[in-house]
């Protein structure tokens, strides 16, 4: 059965202090893994899409990589505005355009 | 300005009586896709479509419907809503089937 397993649940970081969340997933083949980042009570909001094994992309103080099993969203220095759940998503290569989501992690920074 | 919107953000209904959520998006996206999203669940697919009439199942379709008789439009029909269908929904789309999606505001059921 696909399954897509965010760790940590939630996380507590001080402003500044570096961290990653990690995304790890089983799918038959992966057609793109997705970073979404939600605020309380609004809409995920996209942040990357990775296709392959290897691939990394940035954004601000946010780094995404990703292997065969697994990604990692790397946050440095983080403010207290990255604050957030942050959830990821797979989409297997098959026929189907289905999305599986994790559960996310819950991510406060403290000033 | 480049959205999705839902309608309505609320809305308490009872066990039994048909309700429709509505979803639309300006953005002309081929891809759209109903979520709902429960405590220590996450977000769960409930139907998608690829484009005006192909539709197709997530992973939690039982107890709803949906049609595309127009691009824009994606709307969710729940025939006989239950208590387990109480929920946070939220419809989104994407340019095509394997992009980043763009979220509505999501539209909180309750169901007595």
């Amino acid at each position: 059965e696909d399954q897509v397993t965010q760790s940590p649940e939630a996380l507590r970081l001080q402003e500044g202090e570096s961290s990653s969340l990690n995304c790890s997933y089983t799918v038959s083949g992966l057609r793109g893994l997705f970073w979404y980042r939600q605020d309380p009570g609004k809409g995920p909001e996209f942040l990357f899409t990775l296709y392959s094994a290897g691939e990394e992309k940035e954004k601000e103080r946010l780094k995404a990589t990703l292997t065969k099993k697994e990604s990692f969203l790397h946050i440095t220095a983080p403010k207290p505005e990255d604050s957030a759940t942050y959830l990821c998503a797979v989409q297997e290569a098959s026929g189907t355009y289905k999305y599986i989501f994790g559960t996310g992690t819950r991510l406060k920074v403290l000033a | 300005e480049a959205q999705v919107t839902q309608n309505p953000r609320y809305l308490i209904t009872v066990t039994g009586k048909k309700l429709t959520v509505t979803c639309s998006q300006n953005m002309n996206h081929e891809y759209m896709s109903w979520y709902r999203q429960d405590p220590g669940l996450g977000l769960r697919q409930i139907y998608y479509s690829m484009n005006v009439e192909v539709t197709d199942k997530g992973d939690v379709p039982e107890g709803y419907k949906v049609s595309r008789k127009e691009k824009r439009n994606f709307p969710l029909i729940l025939e006989s809503p239950s208590p387990n269908q109480t929920s946070l929904y939220f419809c989104a789309s994407s340019l095509r089937g394997d992009g980043e999606q763009y979220f509505g505001p999501g539209t909180r059921l309750t169901v007595t």
